[in-house]
């Protein structure tokens, strides 16, 4: 199986500030069709999780520009800028280029 | 709008089998592929498997030889039975559509928490 290894665990930001979010797999993400299925979620609190960004940098839809996705084969981030309240929660990457489909272990936002 | 709701116990005994059903709005499940995924207490998800438009399914290894995956096209729903559960069963378990083109899973149900005790 892919791991995919998160970091921070947790991590505490101002309104306004800028986080970043690492995440790693133990395997090239690059499909045979030359894809990165690499995509990212958040969970707010008591909701669903939520799709973010798919395909390592591609926004979903209504999803805000302040949210960046990039990386390549096995190292990827996620940035989040200007950061509001709303974007409390845990994020997740993941992974669909090889079955069985994988989970980072989520990393906590909080808000100062 | 593409909209998924699980339904099914909130508790079930050890040995027992758990049922759930996904009924779908909003879209077809004759297309795309729609899955389910776990959630532990604590931050953990899983995924345990999906079936897609065609109706063939994939399955998580981990779990492969206690799942079954199904679904009733007439009633646009899927449905997950996991087999023979114990305590470490006890999650949050949503459905979800997955997509192949973005690879993700695009749109969730509210999810329904599962209990495994006796």
């Amino acid at each position: 199986d892919v791991v995919m290894t998160q970091t921070p665990v947790s991590m505490s930001v101002s309104l306004g500030g800028q986080v970043s979010i690492s995440c790693r797999s133990s395997q090239s993400l690059v499909h045979n069709n030359g894809n990165t299925y690499l995509s990212w979620y958040i969970q707010k609190p008591s909701q669903s999780p939520q799709l973010l960004i798919y395909k390592v940098s591609n926004r979903f839809s209504g999803i805000s520009d302040r949210f960046s996705g990039s990386g390549s084969g096995t190292d990827f981030t996620l940035k989040i800028s200007r950061v509001e309240p709303d974007d409390l929660g845990v994020y997740y990457c993941g992974q669909g280029t090889q079955y069985p489909l994988t989970f980072g272990s989520g990393t906590k936002l909080e808000i100062k | 709008e593409v909209q998924l709701q699980e339904s099914g116990p909130g508790l079930v005994k050890p040995s027992q089998s758990l049922s759930l059903t996904c009924s779908v709005t909003g879209y077809s499940i004759t297309s795309n592929y729609w899955g389910w995924i776990r959630k532990f207490p604590g931050n953990k998800m899983e995924w345990i498997g999906h079936i897609s438009y065609s109706g063939s399914t994939s399955y998580n290894p981990s779990l492969k030889s206690r799942i079954s995956i199904t679904r009733d096209t007439s009633k646009n729903q899927f449905f997950l039975q996991l087999n023979s559960v114990t305590t470490e069963d006890t999650a949050t378990y949503y459905c979800a559509r997955y997509y192949g083109y973005t690879g993700g899973f695009d749109y969730w149900g509210q999810g329904v928490m599962v209990t495994v005790s006796s």
